[in-house]
């Protein structure tokens, strides 16, 4: 079992570059979302999605874009990196049906360093 | 806005001893989720609280939930070494499909 799958776990930007962390999940969950965590604070809602072409804001979405054109895939693009956006980055899933939990599926975390 | 909140951050306690770690949360919700991360790996969920008085165990973890107060407690009953890492609650805001969490406990339980 896959479950959720981030590439890459590593990666470092220069500032103004630009990149895309890639999620997959192959549970036919309708929810996707990705998060930021840095010391001290937690995780931190970026964006998210309730199913195909459906995406909506988080705590902290300036800097980052999503787009969601199939159930299994929620990539998250920085356009222009900058030094604030060193962190780790999660992708998180899970069904969003009322018969459902909502337990969140995390990914393994992809370390992202912007110089 | 919701807002989670977590005491205390850091936590160091003795092998064999009792502690609760607690989340408070500021607006309507009924879902509650714990989960435990290891330095440098994922979050791994421990409980799902989907009720007012849900109560959940695993282990020596209880997890309860009481949506009147708006908290969350993680009890730790005769603590052992391996649960040394960092627990965070997340609440599912109602009427929304955003998860907040809050800031977690850095739990260290010395030998």
């Amino acid at each position: 079992n896959a479950g959720v799958t981030q590439t890459p776990k590593f990666q470092v930007l220069k500032t103004g570059q630009s990149m895309t962390l890639q999620c997959a999940q192959d549970m036919n969950h309708e929810y996707m979302s990705w998060y930021r965590q840095d010391p001290g604070m937690g995780l931190r809602l970026i964006h998210y999605s309730v199913g195909a072409g459906i995406t909506d804001q988080g705590e902290v979405p300036n800097g980052y874009n999503v787009s969601r054109s199939t159930t299994e895939d929620f990539p998250l693009r920085l356009l222009s990196a900058a030094p604030s956006q060193t962190s780790v980055y999660f992708c998180a899933s899970s069904f969003r049906t009322r018969g459902g939990t909502g337990e969140l599926f995390f990914g393994e975390g992809s370390r992202l360093t912007v110089l | 806005e919701l807002k989670v909140e977590q005491n205390p951050l850091f936590l160091s306690m003795q092998e064999g001893k009792n502690y609760t770690i607690y989340c408070n949360y500021s607006t309507t919700s009924d879902r509650l989720y714990w989960y435990r991360q290891d330095p440098g790996k994922s979050l791994e969920s421990l409980f799902v609280l989907l009720s007012n008085g849900a109560v959940k165990q695993e282990g020596r973890l209880m997890a309860s939930l009481d949506t009147k107060a708006r908290l969350s407690t993680l009890h730790i009953t005769a603590a052992v070494h391996d649960l040394s890492a960092t627990y965070f609650c997340a609440v599912l805001s109602s009427g929304t499909y955003k998860y907040i969490f809050g800031t977690g406990t850095r739990l260290k339980v010395l030998a």
